[in-house]
């Protein structure tokens, strides 16, 4: 079984679309993120929940909204796409929060190319 | 603030060589550090981690990093190159707290040569 997973695994939209990237975790998790990668392989941190709760919002644009159903999803939406937002979007869980040393397991990532 | 510097983006070994991929933290309080591996087209694998008990940490497939305070280092090695370590590597720090993050170093393409 695939630890932490994310749909889908390519995403290629025009440019004003809105979009959405799912991700869920099997492993018990509390905490969860989403980190973007770009075309220099840069990764930074987006977002975080902890059991629900927003804990850690980067300076991200606005556009972008996670949203946290219960402890083993964390949904990623992109209103107005844009040039810029094309990068890997991954996903990743912890246990104890992302301060508590806890190792963080990611999904594949998801390849997102704004046309 | 934290931060880590991973020196030299390209390394380039010879299958059986040594394998020496550099990391420098700046934290203002213990860290957390963590070495990570993705290879192509697939996400990251955490490879090993230090959390404050021993300082040489060994991780899979034959990795260790050792912490040195003195140093603030945290270089990753391994004895003998394989072919299957070609790859790009991210070490990485976080520090305790509810809102403490994960930031991660710009990343060594580790390339194995025959």
């Amino acid at each position: 079984d695939t630890a932490v997973s994310q749909t889908p695994k390519y995403l290629v939209t025009q440019m004003g679309n809105d979009k959405s990237i799912k991700c869920e975790q099997n492993l018990g998790h509390d905490t969860m993120y989403w980190y973007k990668q770009d075309s220099k392989k840069f990764l930074k941190i987006m977002f975080s929940y902890n059991n629900k709760e927003l804990i850690i919002n980067e300076t991200v644009p606005n556009r972008f909204s996670p949203k946290s159903p219960d402890k083993a999803h964390l949904n990623l939406h992109i209103n107005s796409l844009e040039l810029g937002d094309s990068a890997v979007y991954f996903c990743a869980s912890s246990q104890g929060g992302p301060g508590s040393g806890g190792s963080k397991f990611f999904g594949p990532g998801t390849r997102l190319t704004v046309l | 603030a934290q931060s880590v510097t991973q020196l030299g983006s390209h390394v380039s070994v010879s299958e059986g060589a040594l394998v020496l991929l550099r990391c420098n933290y700046s934290s203002s309080v213990p860290p957390y550090l963590f070495w990570y591996v993705q290879y192509p087209n697939q996400g990251l694998q955490l490879l090993l981690k230090y959390t404050s008990a021993a300082t040489l940490v060994k991780g899979i497939n034959g990795f260790e990093a050792e912490f040195k305070k003195s140093e603030t280092s945290f270089h990753l090695t391994k004895p003998s190159a394989h072919m299957s370590d070609a790859a790009e590597y991210f070490c990485a720090v976080s520090t305790a707290g509810t809102a403490s993050k994960l930031t991660f170093g710009t990343g060594t393409r580790l390339q194995v040569m025959l």
